[in-house]
Parts: structure tokens; sequence; C-alpha cells
């Protein structure tokens, strides 16, 4: 059972360019959400969604779109990366019930120059 | 607002002592909690996590923490600490907005001297 796997690890942008983060997961959890980690700042919503074809805009959505096309797939889209964008990014999964808690990825480190 | 305060940004203990990670948190209804670590370039694991019940929980690792109500406090402990506990540790709040939304402190970067 992998989990949540994101790719890639590491992501080198310059400004203006877009990307693609990738999330799967392989639990059929309904709830996925993205975050983005600064330090001091602990970890932030990006985007979240509750079901397949079903997306909506957390805290800090600004630059970043989502599609959720399958069970499994929520990607991250970057339309035009900005320095501010450098950060951590992970991906969670959960089932809803906060009883089973959130699994996260790995996270991807994007650094944006 | 929800939000969740880590007042400790590092904390260094020695091997074998007792560790104490402080956490409050405001929000108006009965809290959902929990506690994450983060080790070095890997995401984050559930430590422990608090709905109902028995005021003191337990997790893996030998982690427990209590939740105490009266002062919006969810403290993380552990009696002895060993050499790979050293991470970075986040409290969350989890709450019924924006689907269901774990808001984060800001961490708290445990060192371990030997």
């Amino acid at each position: 059972n992998a989990g949540v796997t994101q790719t890639p690890k590491f992501q080198v942008l310059k400004t203006g360019q877009s990307m693609t983060l990738q999330c799967a997961q392989d639990m059929n959890h309904e709830y996925m959400s993205w975050y983005r980690q600064d330090p001091g700042m602990g970890l932030r919503l990006i985007h979240y969604s509750v079901g397949a074809g079903i997306t909506d805009q957390g805290e800090v959505p600004n630059g970043y779109n989502v599609s959720r096309s399958t069970t499994e797939d929520f990607p991250l889209r970057l339309l035009s990366a900005a320095p501010s964008q450098t950060s951590v990014y992970f991906c969670a999964s959960s089932t809803g019930i906060w009883a089973n808690g959130y699994t996260f990825g790995s996270g991807t480190r994007l650094t944006v120059v | 607002a929800q939000s969740v305060t880590q007042p400790d940004i590092h904390i260094t203990v020695s091997e074998g002592a007792s560790l104490e990670l402080r956490c409050n948190y405001s929000y108006g209804a009965t809290p959902y909690l929990f506690w994450y670590v983060q080790s070095p370039g890997q995401g984050l694991q559930l430590l422990l996590k608090y709905f109902s019940g028995d005021t003191l929980v337990q997790g893996i690792k030998g982690f427990e923490a209590e939740f105490k109500r009266s002062q919006s406090s969810f403290n993380l402990r552990k009696p002895s600490v060993h050499w790979s506990d050293a991470a970075e540790y986040f409290c969350a709040v989890g709450i019924m907005e924006y689907g269901n939304k774990l808001v984060f402190g800001a961490g708290t970067i445990l060192r371990v001297k030997s």
C-alpha cells in the first residue's frame, strides 16, 4: 500500500514558468488537499477536494489551480511561477472521518528563481 | 478565527531526559486535536490524536498528550527522549471548514544532545 505519492521530490523553476505537481493516493480516500509549508508558518491550505469532480479554494489559493478527475489523483498547477511560491508542498488525503486522520505525502520542494 | 500556537520554536533536551512540547489552540467548538512529527526531508507522520473521552491520549513512539479544556492546551510529552526523536513537531486542530481542514501551529524543532 503506497499511501500518498508525490512527484517530483525537487523542482527548480524560473519565474513565469508553469508546472504541475502530481499527487496520487491508493486508499480510495474522498478528501484530498494541498498544503504549503513555509518556515515559521506551519502548513497552510491551498486547495482541497471532497470528491472526484469537486474542488474548492483554501486559505492561500492565488497562483494555483487544481482538478480532480479521478478519486486517486489531485494535481496542483502553478500557472506562472513566482519567487513567493518557493516552498515545500504537501499533498494529503483522508476518508473525511477525523478519527482516521490525514495521510501526508513526502512533499515536493519547489524553488522559483 | 481558529489558531494554534506553539510557543517554543526550538527546544534542546539531553538524551534520556523528559520532554514537553506546548500547544495552545483557539477554537469555539469541541476540537479535534493532533500532533504530527516531521523528520528532515520527510512528510508528516501522525503521532496521536484526541477527539473525546479520556483526556490523556497515547500515541506512537512512546509519546502521550494531555487535553486540558480549561487551558485550551494539548501538550505533548515523552518520559525519556531518544536521539531519533530529533525532528520538527506540529500541533494541529481539525475544523469543519474547507472540507475538513487542519490548522497547524508553526512547529517546534526538537534537538537532542548526547
